[in-house]
């Protein structure tokens, strides 16, 4: 059974930093291309960055481009995304979800979230 | 950019009924949609991809189709169970894109 775990959410102040962690079960983690999406408090869900199964692509939606940096430890099974330079906009639960798709990529599994809170 | 227009915002009905969601995608995705639940503390689940392919799992009830640049999420008949926030997602360009969501009340 696919699952993914959210961690490493808290409160932080603006200009500050925060590392989430995802950790896989159930499939070959190394394969797919994984991705980071948030929820910002009374928003909806918006892509903010993804990495390919060997971590050689990577890409950012333009609001966190130069603050964000997503990466991964295949031994591990763990997804990672550093949040440098914080701002109260980013806001929001984070949910790590597995890229699948042969051609275009949905996220067909998602973990539970992870709450980050940006105070100014 | 891309944007998805989904309508309604919220929705109530009752156990039984027939419900249908929207969204408009303002430029031509080629049927590249999908629809997901969403319920609060949860982690969101993909129901629909490719604008009408069933996800392995997901009761008959829920389909989806396509009539140009607009996609329609129909449940065909409405469980308590289905209690929840629905987005679509269009994932045609690079960026993936969603919609604003609709909240079913039963």
């Amino acid at each position: 059974e696919v699952h993914l775990k959210d961690s490493g959410g808290g409160l932080v102040q603006s200009g500050g930093s925060l590392r989430l962690s995802c950790t896989a079960s159930g499939f070959n983690f190394n394969t797919y291309w994984m991705s980071w999406v948030r929820q910002a408090p009374g928003k909806g869900l918006e892509w903010v960055a993804n990495i390919k199964g060997d971590g050689s692509e990577k890409s950012y939606v333009d609001s966190v481009k130069g603050r964000f940096t997503i990466s991964r430890d295949n031994a591990k099974n763990s997804l990672y995304l550093q949040l440098d330079n914080l701002r109260a906009e980013d806001s929001a639960v984070y949910y790590c979800a597995r890229d699948w798709g042969e051609q275009l990529k949905v996220f067909d599994y998602w973990g539970q979230g992870t709450q980050v809170t940006v105070s100014s | 950019d891309m944007q998805m227009t989904q309508s309604p915002s919220t929705l109530s009905a009752s156990v039984g009924d027939r419900v249908t969601i929207t969204c408009r995608a303002s430029q031509n995705i080629y049927s590249w949609l999908a629809w997901y639940q969403h319920k609060p503390g949860k982690a969101p689940k993909l129901l629909i991809y490719k604008a009408s392919s069933l996800q392995s799992g997901v009761p008959s009830r829920f389909s989806g189709s396509e009539s140009g640049t607009e996609f329609t999420l129909t449940i065909s008949s409405l469980q308590p169970d289905d209690s929840a926030t629905y987005y679509c997602l269009q994932y045609y360009p690079i960026y993936r894109t969603f919609g604003q969501g609709t909240k079913v009340e039963i």
